[in-house]
């Protein structure tokens, strides 16, 4: 069975612009949860999508947006990049009621 | 609010030693999920242990073993015989329990784990 898939894998982006970040949860999983991971910050959750439905979102400003499709495929949106954005965005997906969120490699995003 | 602590930032042993890795959580709720995830140098956060709140049994698997202690809120997670392949960083997290929804993750700073041959 797959894992989850993240893509791009590396992406490179200046201050101002804007970027898209893609997640393919593990196939059946409903739930798909976006992480930021800075030096640091550490580990911080940025939105949870369900059914297309966000549930839960971090403490994050309105410059990051996510949504699901009926595909339950996530996307994550940064608008307006600042330099404080460089991180590694990773995307965790797990079964409808269960606790377990199994996490893709990541997308290290820098902002010059 | 939630907050785990993972007091040690850093950790070097050699192989064959064994190495306990100290998580301690803060939680109003009164039911919650606890983990441990390993991060290797290629990123990948992989899942390691759950553990509910209301189970406090220790678990072992293999070369791991986790000791919950809701008394003192900690967590800890022990390598015994570690392996150069353990180095890692692993981090201790916390989550609400919810039952049929996925609930945000609250995650300790982490702790390098270094295994030298």
């Amino acid at each position: 069975k797959a894992g989850v898939t993240q893509t791009p894998r590396y992406l490179i982006k200046t201050r101002g612009q804007q970027v898209t970040l893609s997640c393919s949860p593990i196939s059946g999983h409903r739930s798909v949860s976006w992480y930021q991971q800075t030096p640091g910050q550490g580990l911080q959750f940025l939105f949870e999508y369900f059914s297309e439905t966000q549930r839960n979102k971090g403490n994050f400003p309105g410059r990051f947006s996510g949504r699901q499709f009926s595909n339950s495929r996530s996307e994550m949106n940064v608008s307006t990049l600042e330099l404080g954005d460089s991180a590694l965005y990773l995307c965790a997906s797990s079964l409808a009621g269960s606790a377990e969120q199994f996490f893709g490699p990541g997308t290290r995003l820098t902002v010059l | 609010a939630q907050k785990v602590t993972q007091a040690q930032t850093e950790i070097s042993v050699v192989e064959k030693e064994d190495v306990t890795l100290d998580c301690v959580y803060e939680t109003r709720d009164t039911t919650y999920y606890l983990f441990w995830y390993k991060q290797p140098p290629s990123g990948e956060l992989v899942f390691l242990i759950r553990r509910n709140s209301f189970d406090e049994q220790n678990e072992i698997s293999g070369r791991y073993s986790w000791n919950f202690q809701k008394s003192t809120s900690s967590f800890n997670f022990t390598i015994t015989a570690s392996q150069v392949v353990d180095s890692a960083v692993y981090f201790c997290a916390l989550s609400e329990f919810y039952t049929g929804a996925n609930s945000k993750l609250t995650f300790g700073k982490g702790i390098t784990l270094s295994v030298r041959p």
